[in-house]
């Protein structure tokens, strides 16, 4: 049982490249999301997912889109990167409310 | 005011000691509580709920204070192993999804030898 897994675990970006995180879960979770993570920003919710086929905008969704086409992956996109997009993404999953996180993925945007 | 506060810290405490800190939300009508715990550069992790009438869980002890709107985590005789972010989480059902999940910033706790 791998729990949670995300894909890069670290990335370099040049200013409007784009790039796809994957988020994978093997628990059968309905509920998928998507934070970001910056110093003193504590964790934002860019986008979430209450199942397959669903998505809905968070706190911070600019910039940011999304895909669940199957119910164990979740799917952020950066069509065009920019600066401040440099962050610790994390993905996390859950059933109820417990909520399960993935080792994350440090974007630098250059 | 933030829907969710938590003071920063760092919090400095010998080990040893007990230690404790809130967390004050600002919405009346939140039902769930948890408290998570987040290693540096690792992701955050379940500690514990909170319930309603308090619960422990070894030296962790975590309460809810309704009527002053904040919950508390408190850590007795401290480890090395304890240093760590705590983050509090507030949930408030506005009609499913995760809309009414908040995460405080967290408070960042160092255990000294």
């Amino acid at each position: 049982n791998a729990g949670v897994t995300q894909t890069p675990k670290f990335r370099v970006l040049k200013t409007g490249q784009s790039m796809t995180l994957l988020c994978a879960q093997d628990m059968n979770h309905e509920y998928m999301y998507w934070y970001r993570q910056d110093p003193g920003m504590g964790l934002r919710l860019i986008h979430y997912s209450v199942g397959e086929g669903t998505t809905a905008k968070g706190e911070v969704p600019d910039g940011y889109n999304v895909s669940r086409l199957k119910k164990q992956n979740f799917l952020l996109g950066l069509e065009s990167a920019a600066p401040s997009q440099t962050s610790v993404y994390f993905c996390a999953s859950s059933l109820k409310e417990t909520q399960y996180f993935g080792p994350g993925t440090r974007l630098l945007v250059l | 005011r933030k829907e969710v506060e938590q003071d920063p810290g760092p919090f400095n405490v010998p080990e040893g000691a007990t230690v404790a800190f809130n967390c004050t939300y600002s919405n009346s009508a939140s039902q769930s509580f948890f408290w998570y715990r987040q290693d540096c550069r690792k992701e955050p992790k379940l500690l514990m709920s909170v319930y309603s009438s308090g619960n422990e869980d070894g030296r962790f002890t975590a309460q809810l204070n309704r009527a002053s709107q904040y919950i508390s985590l408190l850590i007795r005789d401290s480890k090395l192993s304890d240093s760590a972010t705590y983050l509090c989480v507030v949930i408030h059902y506005s009609g499913g999804g995760a809309d009414g999940l908040t995460f405080g910033k967290g408070t960042h706790l160092i255990i000294q030898p």
